[in-house]
């Protein structure tokens, strides 16, 4: 089947600092998503992206749909303590609406 | 405003009991799906449905059966638990009418099989 390759697993970071991860894949995808699970709960989205270039920001997260549609990247600027968590990228795949297939998570701790 | 509730929040059962994990969502949301969450697999789809009386398969059905009678509801049993369906499980749902279909998620079951 297909899969979502996500990178980095994991991040430890200082208050203040940059990051960044990504998300490729062996397929094509329409839609690229990103979400963020804090935790204990579900995943909550934070970015959609519906076309390849495109790039969209949320405060301090920008995202990007890649040109060749099958990677994305989100970048958080000036991390803060509140920005712990996992974060998923999903794309839709299947022509079909609504279903999408996950990365596997990356998950930041940040340092006061 | 409730939104999507799951329950329970906490399940332990052992292998070969039967168990049903409730989703409730306030929406009127046509599409509901079930997600399980696993250490180096991520969110993996089970089932789905895009209205009431509709359901079909996602990427891990097997071992697993959903039915939806009412809209707002979205139940999934593990007709004979087994020790590889230890997880957390996920509700989500969508109102279908946006191309990039953004998902409400639940809070989640953590369902134990020992």
């Amino acid at each position: 089947g297909q899969q979502l390759n996500q990178s980095p697993q994991s991040m430890f970071i200082q208050e203040g600092e940059d990051v960044s991860m990504n998300c490729t894949s062996s397929s094509i995808f329409n839609t690229w998503l990103w979400y963020k699970q804090e935790p204990g709960e579900g995943p909550v989205l934070l970015i959609a992206l519906y076309k390849a270039g495109e790039l969209t920001s949320n405060g301090r997260l920008t995202a990007q749909f890649g040109i060749t549609r099958k990677d994305s990247f989100l970048n958080i600027s000036a991390s803060i303590p509140s920005d712990v968590g996992i974060y998923f990228c999903a794309g839709e795949y299947g022509g079909a609406t609504n279903k999408l297939i996950f990365g596997t998570g990356t998950l930041l701790a940040v340092q006061p | 405003d409730a939104g999507i509730t799951q329950s329970p929040r906490y399940k332990i059962t052992e292998t070969g009991r039967q168990v049903t994990l409730m989703c409730h969502q306030t929406w009127s949301h046509s599409y509901m799906f079930w997600y399980r969450q696993d250490l180096g697999h991520g969110l993996r789809l089970i089932y789905y449905s895009a209205a009431a009386d509709i359901t079909d398969k996602g990427e891990v059905p097997d071992g697993y059966v959903v039915s939806r009678s009412k809209t707002e509801n979205f139940p999934l049993t593990l007709e004979s638990a087994t020790r590889s369906q230890t997880s957390v499980y996920f509700c989500a749902s969508s109102d279908g009418r946006t191309t990039n279909e953004k998902l409400f998620f639940g809070s989640g079951t953590q369902l134990s099989v020992l």
